[in-house]
């Protein structure tokens, strides 16, 4: 069974600062895709960035930026220049592309990083 | 706008009661998703839909059925088997089984 893990149940940082969140997942697959998914108070899920284990290339969105190790099946996201706005619980998420076990092709979700961004 | 609305936003339900929690979406989108979330947790997958009259089992279905009788719509019944039904619910849909799934704003069910 894959299994995501984020050991950082809270962090908190001043604003403009770069906070990092940590991510680590487990699987047997050589193709599937990672997400970070940011919660603020108002509780909708809102889809920060997705990489896809194919490509060796970091996504990046903005101010947000994945460090993808494979190898070590890690997904951390760089917050860059962190803003009010980024208060929030993040996700991280996992997907596989399956096979013929159709089931495997649903996301998978840590339990969550609350983050707060300090004025 | 396009997007995926979910009514009502606070739910109540009396004990033994069945309820259902509609999501609707105009995204075109041919897969459909229920999530639960507990405080302090992630999401875990109730049931999910890859196209119309079809769906499947997530990894915590006991307590809650779903129909799908047309693309847009995926309503989810929360049975009087359900013991613990209080919880957040989140709907998602998709392009497909493979592809980013988008989430709508939720509803609060709460057992009076």
């Amino acid at each position: 069974a894959q299994t995501v893990t984020q050991s950082q149940p809270e962090m908190s940082v001043q604003e403009a600062e770069t906070v990092t969140l940590s991510c680590t997942y487990d699987t047997s697959e050589s193709n599937y895709y990672l997400f970070w998914y940011k919660q603020p108070p108002s509780r909708q899920m809102i889809l920060v960035i997705r990489q896809e284990a194919y490509k060796q290339q970091n996504a990046t969105e903005n101010r947000f930026s994945v460090n993808f190790q494979k190898a070590a099946k890690s997904f951390s996201l760089k917050i860059s220049d962190s803003q009010l706005g980024d208060t929030a619980m993040y996700f991280c998420a996992f997907m596989t592309t399956g096979g013929q076990d159709q089931g495997a092709q649903k996301l998978v979700f840590g339990q969550g990083t609350r983050l707060t961004i300090n004025p | 706008d396009g997007g995926i609305t979910q009514s009502p936003k606070y739910l109540f339900r009396k004990e033994g009661q069945n309820v259902t929690l509609s999501c609707e979406q105009n995204l075109n989108h041919d897969a459909m998703y229920w999530y639960r979330q507990d405080p302090g947790q992630g999401l875990r997958l109730i049931y999910y839909s890859q196209i119309v009259n079809d769906f499947q089992k997530g990894d915590i279905a006991e307590g809650y059925s779903v129909s799908r009788e047309k693309k847009e719509s995926f309503p989810l019944t929360v049975t009087s088997a359900q013991k613990n039904p209080t919880a957040f619910y989140l709907c998602a849909s998709s392009r497909g089984l493979l592809r980013t799934q988008y989430f709508g704003p939720g509803t609060r069910l709460l057992v009076l």
